[in-house]
């Protein structure tokens, strides 16, 4: 496609579910990006792919999320037994390089997650 | 360890008036500096950026930013305010590391 898509675009959910993400990049990028946005706040980083290896998972919270990127496009993250302070819009970025090197990221509309 | 600090979560400018949003960041190496643009219920869009090859960076509609190395800023403005400009403006570092680091964001409010 012409740009970053992400699915879904809302998702609801109970407390303790387990929800996947999916982040499908912009052909021809080789790097991808997963960042948090809180109400109110600006993106928070989670992890970065080049590739198909994870370059950095210094942001992911802890060990409940997990993203993967097999065949170095798309990407899902997954939520395991989500809790409401999980809830917030997961933003999915991809770049033809890296942000050092000016690589300009191009955003997803993001995935809206409610964890009730 | 890199930050980007946006002076101001709301900034309120009359039409026509001038914009000015504050970033001061800390880096340790030298940075690369962003703006972007988020408009209600969508990703994030690229304003403008700086790289090193000039100070004085232009982007679209009309905005600009300079990177003053002395006050570690990279503020962002604009001559004239449209009411179209009134969305959420983010400052964002790449460093030392292969991302980008965000501030907090700062919503531009227009009035007439």
């Amino acid at each position: 496609g012409a740009g970053v898509s992400q699915t879904p675009s809302n998702k609801v959910t109970e407390k303790g579910k387990y929800v996947e993400l999916r982040c499908d990049p912009i052909s021809g990028h080789t790097a991808l990006y997963w960042y948090r946005q809180s109400l109110g706040q600006g993106p928070e980083f989670l992890i970065y792919f080049q590739g198909t290896g994870a370059a950095d998972d210094s942001g992911l919270p802890n060990d409940r999320f997990f993203a993967v990127r097999p065949e170095g496009s798309v990407s899902t993250l997954k939520i395991q037994r989500t809790e409401r302070g999980d809830s917030a819009v997961y933003l999915c970025a991809s770049s033809r390089d890296r942000p050092e090197n000016t690589g300009e990221l191009f955003f997803g509309e993001g995935s809206r997650l409610t964890v009730l | 360890a890199q930050s980007v600090t946006q002076l101001g979560s709301h900034v309120s400018v009359s039409e026509g008036a001038l914009v000015l949003l504050r970033c001061n960041y800390s880096s340790s190496v030298p940075p690369y500096l962003f703006w972007h643009v988020q408009y209600p219920n969508q990703g994030l869009q690229l304003l403008l950026k700086y790289t090193s090859a000039a100070t004085l960076v232009k982007g679209i509609n009309g905005f600009e930013a300079e990177f003053k190395k002395s006050e570690t800023s990279f503020h962002l403005t604009k001559p004239s305010a449209h009411m179209s400009d009134a969305v959420e403006y983010f400052c964002a570092l790449a460093g030392t590391a292969s991302k980008l680091t965000f501030g907090t964001g700062t919503r531009l409010q227009v009035t007439l």
